[in-house]
């Protein structure tokens, strides 16, 4: 059973414009969420992250959001950027669990087109 | 800046060999983990451990084992080989609840 679920495997935008990335769980001990973006034959890197107890964190061109009641988070990316493109994986965790191990989404394959 | 470094970018093994993938850490994290990524299914947790010696199984640890005797160096130990354990395999330590990550290593098993 999926506990992090993206909806959408892949997503097309113009350069310029915003993308929306969204993030569903199902797990209520989570408390802490975090975005990665991975390019082909590397490793993922931490982009973003936000605690449960915000709705909200920004950081550049990036802010995600949080939904608690409704198990549901998003990145914006503002404005879309050619280097974007890439595939974002969604993870969560909780914090006070030994190893804090990250659940990790299936991921979303961004094309942002010049 | 953090640095995982995991031994090998590519690998072709055959099928009952015995795979042994290691993966180092220079930032004294108690937290390390390794990871599958396949197509659509994200990355999925094999082991993890959070302190030398200690190991947990993570959500498909079946057919691997793990080997933690120093705090730097986690391995991930394929026993026999097999062609469904093709993947790219993906090391990572962590601090405070965010994972750092290898380059990753591209294992092929034929």
């Amino acid at each position: 059973d999926q506990q992090v679920k993206q909806n959408s495997p892949s997503l097309s935008v113009q350069e310029g414009r915003i993308s929306i990335l969204n993030c569903d769980y199902t797990n209520s001990m989570f408390d802490y969420f975090l975005w990665y973006k991975k390019y082909p034959a590397e490793g993922p890197t931490f982009l973003i992250s936000i605690s449960s107890i915000k709705d909200k964190n920004e950081d550049g061109r990036f802010t995600v959001f949080l939904n608690k009641s409704a198990k549901h988070l998003s990145l914006h990316i503002v404005p879309s950027q050619p280097g974007d493109s890439a595939v974002y994986f969604c993870a969560a965790s909780s914090i006070k669990a030994a190893g804090n191990k990250l659940t990790f989404g299936g991921g979303t394959r961004v094309l942002v087109k010049p | 800046d953090v640095k995982v470094t995991q031994s090998s970018r590519y690998l072709v093994k055959r099928t009952g060999e015995k795979v042994f993938l290691e993966c180092v850490q220079d930032m004294d994290h108690e937290n390390m983990f390794w990871y599958r990524q396949d197509p659509g299914l994200g990355l999925r947790l094999i082991y993890f451990s959070y302190d030398v010696k200690m190991k947990e199984k993570g959500d498909i640890p079946e057919g691997y084992s793990v080997s933690r005797e120093k705090k730097e160096r986690f391995s991930l130990i394929l026993e026999s080989a097999s062609t469904n354990q093709t993947s790219m395999y993906l090391c990572a330590s962590s601090l405070q609840g965010r994972a750092f990550f290898g380059q990753g290593t591209r294992l092929t098993v034929v």
